[in-house]
Order: structure tokens, then sequence, then C-alpha cells
């Protein structure tokens, strides 16, 4: 079945650690992937998102993916994490050739003070 | 303010007393999607709408109804809620297509006792 995989399901850093979290799909066609963030008690926004072109993509708050097309992967990585990164963060992406959105189960990320 | 509004923000019901659950939003957006997040399964897409009086079904729609009517609201039926329809439930828009960022309301808890 199609889908979206996100490896690691909770994740605790302290403070300043570097981090990356893993993105897989299984589609074979061409995507739009995308990395969006939920703050405790609040809705998801968009971190980043990839289209075409460059496969390193920057977002907000320091983000970074890397689209890495022969492994159907985007991952998200940040050099030095903060107490204020404490969040949920989930992949998504959308098939071109429909409108579908398919979200991986999320990343719980802890980070230590 | 732009922003997608979802009514009411928290919900307490008994199985089979039918529902609404409201969702407008004021960016003039073309793409409205209804997505519910359960713990450990991620966000999972109920049904999407590509425009007024187009809707398509997402990746759980049983139980579910929707239209678009206008282009601004799009409502989420449950003709006759069940237990296993508890969850967390997120309206999001984006400008025209799926790929396009979706805006996120700030969700419905809803309990079916």
């Amino acid at each position: 079945a199609q889908s979206v995989s996100q490896h690691n399901h909770h994740v605790i850093l302290s403070e300043a650690a570097s981090l990356e979290l893993g993105c897989n799909y299984s589609y074979g066609g061409t995507v739009n992937l995308f990395w969006y963030v939920q703050y405790p008690g609040q809705h998801l926004q968009l971190l980043l998102k990839y289209f075409s072109g460059d496969p390193l993509v920057k977002g907000i708050k320091g983000f970074e993916a890397e689209f890495i097309k022969s492994k159907f992967s985007f991952n998200l990585r940040k050099p030095s994490v903060q107490w204020s990164d404490t969040a949920e963060y989930f992949c998504a992406v959308n098939r071109n050739r429909d409108d579908k959105i398919i979200f991986g189960k999320g990343t719980r990320l802890h980070i230590l003070p | 303010e732009a922003q997608v509004t979802q009514n009411p923000r928290y919900l307490i019901t008994v199985t089979g007393k039918k529902l609404t659950v409201t969702c407008s939003q004021n960016m003039n957006h073309e793409y409205m999607s209804w997505y519910r997040q359960d713990p450990g399964l991620g966000l999972r897409q109920i049904y999407y709408s590509m425009n007024v009086e187009v809707t398509d079904k997402g990746d759980v729609p049983e139980g579910y109804k929707v239209s678009r009517k206008e282009k601004r609201n799009f409502p989420l039926i449950l003709e006759s809620p069940s237990p296993n329809q508890t969850s967390l439930y997120f309206c999001a828009s984006s400008l025209k297509r799926g790929y396009n960022e979706q805006f996120f309301g700030p969700g419905t808890r809803l309990t079916v006792l």
C-alpha cells in the first residue's frame, strides 16, 4: 500500500544537539513533499515544502530538508535544536496526479533544557 | 486576519445522534479538506474539495459526509456517530490544489459515548 513512513515515533534530545527526522514514501510518480509542525495545543503549520528544483530546501526556524529521489526520502534536519522546538512533526506527501494528502504518523520531539 | 475557523471546538455526544462540525475560511481558497488525528496514527484525510460542488474521498471517508455549497464553508457531517469516531478533527484549506501550503483550523475534539 502507498504510504508515508516516519521512522522515529519519539525523539528526546538535549538543547544544541543536532536533529534528523526520517521520512520515506512509497509512491512512484512525481510527488510534492511537506513537513508540518504542531506545537503543544496548537494546530499544524508548515515548516517547509519541496515541489521541484534544488533538493535541499530551507524552511522556517532554521529547519531544512533534503529530497533524495533514489531513496524516496525527505529527511528533516536542524543543526542545533532549542527547547522551543518541542513539538510533533509530520511529513506529508501529495501525489501530483491527484489531490490527496498522505501524512506520516508523526514524530514527537522533546528537547531537554 | 486570514484564518480557518471550526465550530464547535469541543463536543461530547452519544452514539447515533447526528452532528455537524462547521469549517469556514476567509482566504478565498479553492481547496478544503478534513482530517482526523488519532494517537499513533497521525493525520488521515477524510474528504477534500477542489472547489464548490466538487468533493472527493480521502483515505478514511466511511461514516462521514461533506458538502461544499459555498467556497468559504466545508462542513463535516456525521449522520450516525459511533465511538470509533472519537477523535481530534482538523479542517484545512489551500489556495488551489493539494500541493499548495495548507492552513489548518484550531481543531475540534469530538467524543462519542
